[in-house]
């Protein structure tokens, strides 16, 4: 079954500076992919879903890049401020009807003034 | 999140038995149950589509879902087990797996 490894499963940055977190999938059928958000305590925010290949996505200070080819998908924030200091999960799903989503494991990201 | 809530918000149980709740508001067929421990990711426990249990992973049998209509979903627990401390997280989508899921707020749940 699809196997989603993600990095780094901690990330400190200062404030202003970008943070990049990746995650790399194993099944080349997987179509649908997710960046979630989730602060301490909360539920799973959606940032971004992607789709198409080697896309590049732009959110509000963040961008997201699928590369098909390599099976690899980035969150890049561009100039992370303390209110991005969360957990961020990637998560992976399959075209095929009713498959089920599989997360990676997730980043713990501190953002320091 | 009013858009899809779960209760209890907060459960701290012995060996007892319980359910939790969710409901959607948003016309979903597609329902999930997710289990989340402490410093891990979601897992899928069970999935529903218009009433219809889709996928039943490797889940204790202590568990036990119900959906008693397209907009509810129920997690009957029965003798808890310290290791079932965890985040509880209902969800819904439009149509396939893969749609859009919408994510409530949780049942924080502690086997003491």
């Amino acid at each position: 079954g699809e196997q989603v490894e993600q990095r780094p499963p901690h990330l400190s940055v200062r404030e202003g500076d970008s943070a990049v977190i990746t995650c790399t999938y194993t099944d080349p059928n997987s179509y649908y992919f997710f960046w979630y958000k989730q602060e301490p305590g909360a539920s799973l925010q959606l940032l971004m879903k992607v789709f198409s290949s080697t896309e590049i996505n732009e959110g509000q200070g963040f961008t997201v890049l699928l590369n098909k080819k390599d099976k690899r998908l980035s969150l890049n924030l561009t100039a992370a401020h303390p209110g991005d200091s969360a957990a961020y999960f990637c998560a992976v799903g399959a075209s095929s009807s009713f498959s089920k989503l599989v997360f990676g494991q997730g980043t713990s990201l501190s953002v320091v003034p | 999140n009013t858009k899809i809530t779960q209760s209890p918000r907060y459960l701290i149980l012995g060996r007892a038995n319980k359910s939790l709740e969710c409901e959607q508001h948003l016309g979903h067929n597609a329902m999930y149950w997710y289990k989340q421990s402490a410093e891990k990711p979601p897992e899928l426990m069970f999935l529903y589509n218009l009433k219809q249990l889709i996928r039943n992973e490797t889940v204790p049998s202590r568990f036990i879902p119900e959906c008693p209509d397209s907009s509810k979903l129920l997690l009957h627990i029965s003798a808890v087990d310290p290791e079932d401390s965890a985040v509880y997280f209902c969800a819904s989508s439009h149509g396939t797996a893969n749609s859009d899921y919408t994510f409530g707020s949780g049942t924080r749940l502690l086997v003491i």
